[in-house]
């Protein structure tokens, strides 16, 4: 059981380049999310999907896609990258439970925007 | 920003004293949760506390919650070492989870 997992560890991006971040759990968890984590601010939610084929945005959405086609996966795409994306993604996976659920985290993606 | 509040920001403890760190927001909840981050690693869940309970143990680890002050504590008893990490609160269900900007604890031996 790997848990969630995100590639690559660490990447570095020229302004206006793409790409995609890879989040993959095996839990078979309904509920997954994406946050970026900047120096004294916390983790803020970036998109996130209560199932496969529905997404809803988070409180910082803008400059980001998602799509939930599977249960396992939810990759976060950046079409044009710029300086402010530059931050540690983290992806986090979750199921229902009566009383709360409790998210499970991938290790990160340090992401470096020159 | 709907993020919670938490203090102190930063925290630094001797091993053995206890450590408290406090949290606030501001809507209704029906469960909060408090996780820990060691440096660079992603977050890992502690305790759930829902919103009919006003304290929970685990472990050294004491969690309070106060619906009618919006705010919540988390307690660490006799700390080690190895508690050295940054704490945050979290709110909100179905994966739209609203964190704190966390208490960064350090415990020196």
């Amino acid at each position: 059981n790997a848990g969630v997992t995100q590639t690559p560890k660490f990447q570095v991006l020229k302004t206006g380049q793409s790409m995609t971040l890879q989040c993959a759990q095996d839990m078979n968890h309904e509920y997954m999310s994406w946050y970026r984590q900047d120096p004294g601010m916390g983790l803020r939610l970036i998109h996130y999907s209560v199932g496969a084929g529905i997404t809803d945005q988070g409180e910082v959405p803008n400059g980001y896609n998602v799509s939930r086609s599977t249960t396992e996966d939810f990759p976060l795409r950046l079409l044009s990258a710029a300086p402010s994306q530059t931050s540690v993604y983290f992806c986090a996976s979750s199921y229902s439970s009566v009383g709360g659920e409790t998210q499970y985290f991938g290790p990160g993606t340090r992401l470096l925007v020159l | 920003s709907q993020q919670g509040e938490e203090d102190p920001q930063a925290l630094s403890i001797q091993e053995g004293e206890n450590a408290t760190m406090n949290c606030s927001y501001k809507t209704s909840i029906n469960n909060l949760q408090w996780y820990r981050q060691n440096s660079g690693r992603g977050l890992v869940h502690l305790i759930l506390i829902r919103s009919n309970e006003r304290e929970k143990h685990s472990g050294r680890l004491r969690v309070t919650l106060d619906t009618s002050k919006k705010s919540s504590s988390l307690l660490i008893t006799a700390s080690r070492a190895a508690d050295t990490a940054s704490y945050f609160c979290a709110r909100g269900s179905q994966g739209n989870l609203i964190f704190g900007k966390g208490t960064k604890l350090s415990v020196k031996p």
